[in-house]
């Protein structure tokens, strides 16, 4: 989506890090999401962070939240070859009605 | 027990064909929406249900229209079906009365009109 950049391909070695990167563009956004998609199946949230926030930690996944500069990370740690997928970053705000806006995906190939 | 369920899986039919894509939520739930993701897997909302009233209506053609017979329930009918609407249609619920919460997706349908 034209609010939600992320670059569409990253490729890592399995037990290496993954940082997966995205760029936003409302200064409003109170929530900032990463989905997970695997092939053949519907998104699954694996975190967010509220935009009072800088960093949130939960077991391999590490996120980044720069508001100044609309910057929102996401870090797998000892990428795995199950986490091949890709992955969506998505803010919302109040504009629009707090619609979620999604960015068009990183697709993470992670080889053994 | 599957929290946000939508059948069919897949659904191949002709152009000019009206079709229905079935969605529903156990999750007490109380907004439900459609989105529609492309062959570049580029996700847009559709349109978006609060306990029943429409309150998000993207620019879609009005050859989609949904229907909310209860807040657990979210079907999307679609007429005169053409080319362009081959797509994977995503139903996804959210709590929002007390704050802002996240989607819940179902696992898609295809849709392949030939």
């Amino acid at each position: 989506g034209e609010d939600v950049e992320q670059s569409l391909f990253l490729s890592v070695r399995e037990g290496d890090s993954s940082v997966i990167n995205c760029t936003y563009t409302d200064s409003s956004s109170t929530y900032l999401y990463w989905y997970k998609q695997e092939p053949g199946a519907g998104l699954q949230l694996l975190t967010y962070i509220f935009s009072n926030m800088d960093m949130k930690q939960d077991q391999r996944l590490t996120v980044l939240l720069n508001k100044k500069d609309k910057h929102l990370s996401l870090r797998i740690a000892d990428t795995q070859t199950g986490d091949s997928a890709i992955y969506f970053c998505a803010e919302r705000a109040p504009r629009g009605g707090f619609k979620t806006i999604f960015g068009a995906g990183t697709r993470l190939f992670v080889k053994a | 027990d599957t929290a946000v369920s939508q059948t069919p899986k897949y659904l191949v039919t002709q152009m000019g064909n009206d079709k229905s894509i079935k969605c529903e939520q156990n999750l007490g739930h109380d907004t439900m929406y459609w989105y529609k993701q492309d062959s570049k897997k580029f996700l847009k909302i559709m349109f978006s249900y609060n306990n029943k009233e429409l309150i998000i209506n993207e620019t879609v053609p009005n050859r989609f229209s949904p229907k909310s017979p209860d807040k657990a329930h979210l079907n999307l009918h679609i007429n005169s079906l053409e080319l362009g609407d081959s797509a994977v249609y995503f139903c996804a619920s959210s709590q929002e009365n007390r704050g802002v919460g996240p989607l819940h997706f179902g696992n898609g349908t295809r849709l392949t009109v030939t």
